[in-house]
């Protein structure tokens, strides 16, 4: 099993401010995803990065995967309260499907 | 289009009781299907995964097991619950050669 470590496992900001989340390890991934799961549901996929280096936008979120393949960020510019939910990255192995998860960190963006 | 339907969305169940929880895909064939459990507003551990009708692997030693009669179809079961079976189940899916999970809505279980 791969180890993802993110962190803070907790973060609460005002709307308008920027975050950060980092989701590191020590394996080198194929490729990582960061879901986004809001309360009684299911995760929902935002952004799968594959090449390292990489940066991916998504509106006001900005994704990066490590140089290595074994680190990724998640920065929000501009929070808003929509932005609400728990971020979880995951990573895929060469030649595996299956996906690890990391324990995820909560954000709370207050109106 | 593809989708993935859950149910229940909630169970609460006696110690000592059996379970099923059902999963089914529809819009694609021969998915990749995962069980997932998750506790209290964390990561997801990974229960059971199937590749092909009747193929079950099994990454933890638990009281739970997995079939998958159908080729859309995968089954969470257990013969007798346990308080520490309890949680957030999550089904997903994905086709081979792609990139990202798509997940069911989840069902709580509470043994009580």
């Amino acid at each position: 099993t791969q180890l993802l470590e993110q962190s803070p496992q907790f973060l609460s900001i005002q709307e308008g401010e920027n975050l950060t989340v980092y989701c590191n390890s020590s394996s080198v991934f194929s490729s990582l995803q960061w879901y986004r799961q809001e309360p009684g549901e299911g995760p929902v996929l935002l952004v799968t990065v594959v090449t390292g280096g990489e940066v991916k936008k998504l509106k006001r979120l900005t994704f990066q995967f490590g140089d290595a393949r074994k680190d990724s960020s998640l920065h929000i510019t501009a929070a808003q309260p929509g932005d609400t939910g728990l971020y979880l990255c995951a990573g895929q192995g060469a030649n595996d499907y299956k996906l690890s998860f990391g324990a995820g960190t909560t954000v709370t963006v207050r109106a | 289009s593809q989708t993935i339907h859950q149910w229940p969305a909630t169970l609460v169940q006696p110690v000592g009781s059996p379970l099923s929880l059902e999963c089914t895909v529809e819009g694609t064939s021969n998915p990749n299907l995962y069980w997932y459990r998750q506790a209290a507003g964390r990561g997801l551990q990974l229960l059971f995964y199937s590749v092909g009708i009747g193929q079950i692997s099994s990454e933890v030693p638990q009281n739970l097991s997995a079939s998958r009669p159908q080729d859309r179809q995968f089954i969470l079961s257990s013969k007798k619950l346990l308080l520490s079976d309890s949680g957030f189940y999550l089904c997903a899916w994905d086709a081979r050669g792609t990139y990202g999970y798509t997940f069911g809505s989840g069902t709580r279980l509470t043994v009580v």
